[in-house]
């Protein structure tokens, strides 16, 4: 399975935009980049996927660089409900479809 | 809304007692997994499915089986409860179609053996 990388944590302030960023330089071709988030006490919630083009979504937005072996979570204001773990995962399109999570990156949002 | 829908929140259980944990989904979801979440150690793949009564081995499948013998339904079962397996047991289901879908999780079942 493809690797990814996130930094273990990050900070911020709230209602300024968050830049959440993930490293895949072995990702494949037909694989998909998954962001998923983990709020306390709660399963994972899905936030955005995309494959080549940069996506939007109400929860957020996603940027895939050029060679698609990093992309970036852009959460656009954020307020203290997105203080979570936030997972970046690479989902192949056909083959095996399981989910396997790393780390994550925790986010901490200050008031 | 879409749901997934584990049977229990809390539960707790004796050392060598037979658990099950069950799992509900109903979005006419092809693909379900169990993960187990421990601090410092992430989320854990133990068993997925992609198919009625079809079945594959996650990362950490020692001491559990599954069982899918309808769509809507995947359980995890612990042959024998073991005091290692005391940990938040996570469901989740996806449409086929792989990288191009999103999983739905339900909300955990954080499971005591004593």
């Amino acid at each position: 399975d493809a690797k990814t990388t996130q930094p273990n944590s990050m900070e911020s302030n709230e209602e300024e935009p968050v830049h959440l960023p993930c490293n895949h330089s072995t990702i494949s071709g037909t694989d998909y980049i998954h962001w998923y988030r983990q709020l306390p006490s709660q399963g994972p919630e899905y936030v955005i996927h995309g494959l080549t083009s940069n996506v939007n979504n109400r929860m957020a937005s996603l940027a895939i660089a050029e060679d698609r072996k990093s992309s970036t979570l852009i959460l656009h204001r954020a307020t203290l409900r997105d203080a979570a773990v936030y997972y970046c995962i690479l989902r192949p399109s056909s083959g095996a479809q399981k989910l396997v999570f790393g780390q994550g990156t925790r986010l901490t949002i200050n008031p | 809304d879409v749901k997934v829908t584990q049977s229990s929140r809390y539960l707790v259980k004796r050392t060598g007692e037979k658990v099950f944990l069950e799992c509900v989904q109903d979005m006419d979801h092809e693909n379900m997994f169990w993960y187990r979440q421990d601090p410092g150690l992430g989320l854990r793949l133990i068993y997925f499915s992609y198919d009625v009564k079809m079945k594959e081995k996650g990362d950490i499948p020692e001491g559990y089986s599954v069982s899918r013998e309808k769509k809507e339904r995947f359980s995890l079962i612990l042959e024998s409860a073991s005091t290692n397996q005391t940990s938040m047991y996570l469901c989740a289901s996806s449409l086929g179609g792989g990288g191009r879908t999103e999983a739905f999780f339900g909300q955990g079942t954080r499971l005591t053996v004593v």
